[in-house]
């Protein structure tokens, strides 16, 4: 079965820049796998921050960008700021229209 | 502008059959390229990726639940539901369904679940 790994925990100091990774237990990740990142805050709904690797959805600050690194999807926060202390997830697809979660990454802010 | 809201029981006995529904506005599932999934939480853990219909009657599971899970779509009612059965305990958390174009997603604010008897 096919994992998708994220890093489980990641800091940031106010003003810097992270850059969030998504794997695969099996292989590199690619374009084809339509990488996605969505935020979500404590009891709220996640809300898509980037979709097809590079993507930002409406609304999205430009200091969200996507990209692929090596061979890992990745999501860089430019800027940090406070509000952006959340669980980050990426989601792959992994062809048969089958979707795949990462465990998520929950970043601070401090 | 679209918006999609789950429905469904608050809390379902272990064994029972779990039913969702899924009711969207703002675009159509006869439109090429567009589809409805559902995702769940558990408390405290991660997003779990369920299932899947498309415009193109295309329905994708996921292959750890596939033996649990149907999801049907009503085009004229804008609706999807999902339903579930043999529920657990670990079963419990919030369920969403989400619009999928473009490859962007779309979520809707969720409804939580619970399975205890």
């Amino acid at each position: 079965q096919t994992v998708v790994t994220q890093e489980p925990s990641f800091s940031v100091s106010p003003g810097g820049t992270v850059t969030l990774t998504c794997g695969l237990s099996s292989g590199s990740v690619s374009t084809t796998h339509y990488p996605s990142w969505c935020q979500q805050t404590p009891g709220q709904p996640p809300r898509t921050l980037i979709y097809n690797t590079n993507s930002r959805s409406s609304g999205v600050p430009d200091r969200f960008s996507g990209s692929i690194l090596g061979n890992k999807a990745a999501l860089t926060i430019t800027g940090a700021q406070a509000d952006d202390e959340s669980d980050y997830y990426c989601v792959l697809y992994l062809g048969g229209a089958i979707r795949v979660f990462g465990g998520g990454t929950k970043l601070t802010v401090l | 502008q679209i918006t999609l809201k789950e429905s469904g029981p608050t809390l379902v006995k272990p064994t029972q059959t779990l039913t969702l529904t899924c009711s969207f506005s703002g675009f159509s599932l006869t439109t090429s390229g567009v589809g409805v999934g559902w995702i769940r939480q558990p408390p405290g853990k991660a997003l779990e990726w369920l299932a899947a219909t498309y415009w193109n009657d295309d329905k994708p599971y996921s292959p750890s639940l596939r033996s649990r899970l149907t999801i049907t779509k009503d085009t004229s009612k804008n609706q999807v539901v999902l339903t579930m059965t043999n529920m657990d305990p670990v079963d419990t958390g919030t369920y969403y369904c989400a619009q999928y174009f473009d490859w962007n997603t779309i979520w809707g604010q969720g409804t939580a679940v619970t399975v205890s008897s």
